[in-house]
C-alpha cells in the first residue's frame, strides 16, 4: 500500500482539463513543499513533469500545473491531448526522511 | 546529454545478492544526489535509496533497509546498489535517476532499467 494516495484511473476528452490528487498525510504532503508529478508511457522511463508542488522542468508544457491544498496535491492537465494518454504518479518528501510515491493513475483520453 | 545507464540485473535465486551498476555521463557527477527507483512487473513506482552528492548522508526505504547497501564512486561517475537477501517481491525494474537532493523527489533524468528477477 503506498504512502501517497492517487486514484487508480481518471479520463478526458481531447481539449478538457482534468485535475488527478494525492493525498498524504502531515507527515508529508500536509508540510512539506518538495512534491513532484511524474509521467510514464508505457514501456518508457518516468519523466518529470513538476517539482516543489508547482514548478515546471524546462520544457515541459504549461499546460500541466501543480497545486497543493492541505494534505492533498494535485496535478491539473489543460486542454487534453492523446499523447497525455499515460500513467501519473506523485512523489513527496516524508518527515522519516524517505520518499514515497503515490500509487499512480491512469489516464484515458477518450 | 544526460545519460544513467543501469546494468547488473538478472535472474537470481531467493536469499542471494546481486549488485547494481549505474554509470552516468553527460552532467558533473558529483554535485548531485543519486537514487534507485524500482517498478515490479505491472506496478507502480517505489523508491528504494538515495545517497548524497559526497556519501555523507543515505536514505533507504523501509522494505529493503538492512539488505541493501547504495554507494557510489564520484571519480567513475557510477552509483551502485548491493542487494542481498534477495527476495521474489524484489522482482523489478530497477531504475537510476538523478535529483538535486537527497531529500527532493525532484528526479530529471532516468535510465531505462536493468531488470531483477528473484526467482527458484
Amino acid at each position: 500500500q503506498s504512502a501517497l494516495t492517487q486514484p487508480a484511473s481518471v479520463s478526458g476528452s481531447p481539449g478538457q482539463s482534468i485535475t488527478i490528487s494525492c493525498t498524504g498525510t502531515s507527515s508529508d504532503v500536509g508540510t512539506y513543499t518538495y512534491v513532484s508529478w511524474y509521467q510514464q508511457h508505457p514501456g518508457k522511463a518516468p519523466k518529470l513533469l513538476i517539482y516543489d508542488v508547482r514548478n515546471r522542468p524546462s520544457g515541459i508544457s504549461n499546460r500541466f500545473s501543480g497545486s497543493k491544498s492541505g494534505n492533498t496535491a494535485s496535478l491539473t492537465i489543460s486542454g487534453l491531448q492523446a499523447d497525455d494518454e499515460a500513467d501519473y504518479y506523485c512523489g513527496s518528501f516524508r518527515n522519516t526522511k524517505t520518499l514515497s510515491f503515490g500509487g499512480g493513475t491512469k489516464l484515458t483520453v477518450l | 546529454e544526460v545519460q544513467l545507464v543501469e546494468s547488473g540485473g538478472g535472474l537470481v535465486q531467493p536469499g542471494r545478492s546481486l549488485r547494481l551498476s549505474c554509470a552516468a555521463s553527460g552532467f558533473t557527477f558529483d554535485d548531485y544526489a543519486m537514487h534507485w527507483v524500482r517498478q515490479a512487473p505491472g506496478k507502480g513506482l517505489e523508491w528504494v535509496s538515495g545517497i548524497s552528492w559526497n556519501s555523507a548522508d543515505i536514505a533507504y526505504a523501509d522494505s529493503v533497509r538492512g539488505r541493501f547497501t547504495i554507494s557510489r564512486d564520484n571519480g567513475q561517475s557510477s552509483v551502485y546498489l548491493q542487494m542481498n537477501s534477495l527476495r521474489s517481491e524484489d522482482t523489478a525494474l530497477y531504475y537510476c535517476a538523478k535529483g538535486p537532493g537527497l531529500y527532493q523527489p525532484r528526479f530529471d533524468h532516468w535510465g531505462q532499467g536493468t531488470l531483477v528477477t528473484v526467482s527458484s
